[in-house]
């Protein structure tokens, strides 16, 4: 199965700062990596949806100039939540989106204090 | 209606049983379907995929698909205590971007 690295596993940030989250796709070129929310006894939730060269889609209820995406290469696609907030809290999950059968990252778990 | 319904659980099994797990989905059009395995504080492990209907084993592990019910199942045989996680019932609905359940939370008890 395809490999995808998730930098980092943890974080934790004060309220108001921002933080980057790293996807890598190890073995193959993404065109479209995904990005999941997970709150805590929750399921995974679609986010957004990461394409290299052109601007993110994301769900709705997400707002796009706090949570922004880039995908600037076919390896890397990184998800910035700025200006934090406790409700941010929870675990982030990339996938890539190139197979049928989706892999996933290790996950970042972030907490803003 | 939720796209994807599960069985929050906790299902409770004793060790060597059988642990079946149920999901439902809404679009009659979805065409992949997973089930996923996390633990806690993990991201989630692909366990299985079906794609037609019928019955898939893997293992101890055996997906069953009837689309025109709109049911997904996973079977465990021989259940341990390592099996004791949430699974998380996933649809592709044309997408890629995977819609999943809430998780079933599966006990195995030693």
């Amino acid at each position: 199965g395809a490999v995808v690295s998730q930098h980092p596993s943890w974080v934790i940030c004060k309220s108001g700062t921002s933080v980057k989250i790293e996807c890598r796709s190890l073995d193959f070129q993404a065109t479209t990596m995904f990005w999941y929310r997970q709150f805590p006894k929750q399921s995974l939730m679609l986010m957004a949806t990461s394409n290299e060269g052109s601007k993110a889609t994301y769900e709705q209820g997400v707002e796009k100039d706090k949570f922004l995406i880039n995908h600037a290469s076919l390896t890397l696609s990184t998800l910035t939540v700025t200006s934090a907030h406790p409700e941010d809290s929870s675990f982030y999950i990339c996938s890539e989106g190139s197979n049928t059968e989706a892999f996933f990252g290790q996950g970042t778990r972030l907490t803003v204090v | 209606q939720k796209e994807v319904e599960q069985n929050s659980g906790p299902l409770s099994v004793p060790e060597g049983a059988i642990a079946s797990l149920n999901c439902t989905y809404s679009d009659r059009g979805s065409q992949s379907f997973f089930w996923y395995r996390q633990y806690s504080g993990k991201s989630p492990e692909l366990i299985m995929s079906i794609y037609s209907n019928g019955d898939k084993e893997d293992g101890r592990f055996t997906a069953q698909l009837n689309k025109a019910s709109q049911y997904v199942s996973l079977l465990i045989r021989d259940s341990q205590p390592s099996d004791s996680a949430t699974y998380l019932c996933a649809v592709d609905t044309g997408r890629r971007a995977l819609t999943f359940g809430s998780g079933t939370r599966l006990q195995v008890q030693p």
